[in-house]
C-alpha cells in the first residue's frame, strides 16, 4: 500500500463547478499536511496547509480527518486558471522527509 | 519562504554525457533535497544533501550516478552522470523550513 494515495483523475469540470479531491495516508503518526499545486512542467507550489480544524482560503477549503486518515481539498466556483495537478503532501511520523501523492489532475473547461 | 534559484532551467544532452544542476538559496538551510519527476509521475526523492557530509541517497539512487555537492548552507549541485534517455525528467531542488517544502523552478532534462 502506498503511503499517500490520490485519485489521479483527471477531473474534468466546467467553469463555476465545485470539485473535491481526497487523499489518504497510511502513517497514523503523520503530523503535517499540505496541498501543493503544480502546473505543467513547473515546480510544485504550496497551495495551503491543512489543519485539524480545517482551513479556508478564498475558494479553497482544506480539511483533515485524522480518524480516517484522509485530507480533502474543495474548490468552489472553479476557474479556468485552476487547471493544474494538485499534490497531497504528508510530513512527520518519524521521518523528516515529506511524502508526496502522485497528484490529481484537474481540467476546468469553459 | 525561501527563494531558490535553480539552473539550468532546461537542457538537451547527448547520451553518455553528464549535466550538473545548481541550486542557490537566499538563506542558510540545513537540509536540501533533490527530486526527480518523470513524465506523468509524482516526485521521487533522489537524495538529501547534507552540508559537511555525504549526501543520503534513497533506494534506487547511487552516488556514482548522481553525485551531489553541498559546500555550504546556501548552495548544492546535483550531477546526472553518464546520461541515458531514461534520465529524461524534471529535476527539482527543494528546501524545508522544518515543515513545508519550497522548490526551485526545476531543470527539464532531455537526453537524446
Amino acid at each position: 500500500r502506498k503511503e499517500v494515495e490520490q485519485d489521479p483523475g483527471p477531473f474534468n469540470v466546467p467553469e463555476g463547478a465545485t470539485v473535491a479531491f481526497n487523499c489518504t495516508y497510511s502513517n497514523s503518526a503523520s503530523q503535517s499536511f499540505f496541498w501543493y499545486r503544480q502546473d505543467c512542467r513547473k515546480e510544485p507550489k504550496l497551495l495551503m496547509s491543512v489543519y485539524s480544524s480545517g482551513n479556508e482560503d478564498g475558494r479553497f477549503t482544506a480539511q483533515l480527518n485524522r480518524a480516517s486518515q484522509y485530507i480533502s481539498l474543495l474548490i468552489r466556483d472553479s476557474k479556468l486558471s485552476d487547471s493544474a495537478t494538485y499534490l497531497c503532501v504528508v510530513n512527520g511520523g518519524g521521518s523528516y522527509i515529506p511524502t508526496f501523492g502522485r497528484g490529481t489532475s484537474l481540467i476546468v473547461h469553459p | 519562504s525561501a527563494v531558490i534559484s535553480q539552473k539550468p532551467s532546461r537542457d538537451i544532452c547527448q547520451r553518455g554525457t553528464s549535466l550538473t544542476i545548481q541550486c542557490q538559496v537566499d538563506s542558510q538551510v540545513t537540509m536540501m533535497f533533490w527530486y526527480r519527476q518523470q513524465p506523468g509521475q509524482s516526485l521521487t526523492l533522489i537524495a538529501t544533501a547534507n552540508q559537511g557530509s555525504e549526501a543520503t541517497y534513497e533506494s534506487g539512487f547511487v552516488i556514482d550516478k548522481f553525485p551531489i555537492s553541498r559546500p555550504n548552507l546556501t548552495f548544492s549541485t546535483l550531477t546526472v552522470s553518464n546520461m541515458s534517455p531514461e534520465d529524461s525528467s524534471i529535476y527539482l531542488c527543494s528546501v524545508t523550513d522544518g515543515e513545508k517544502l519550497f522548490f526551485g523552478s526545476g531543470t527539464q532534462l532531455s537526453v537524446l
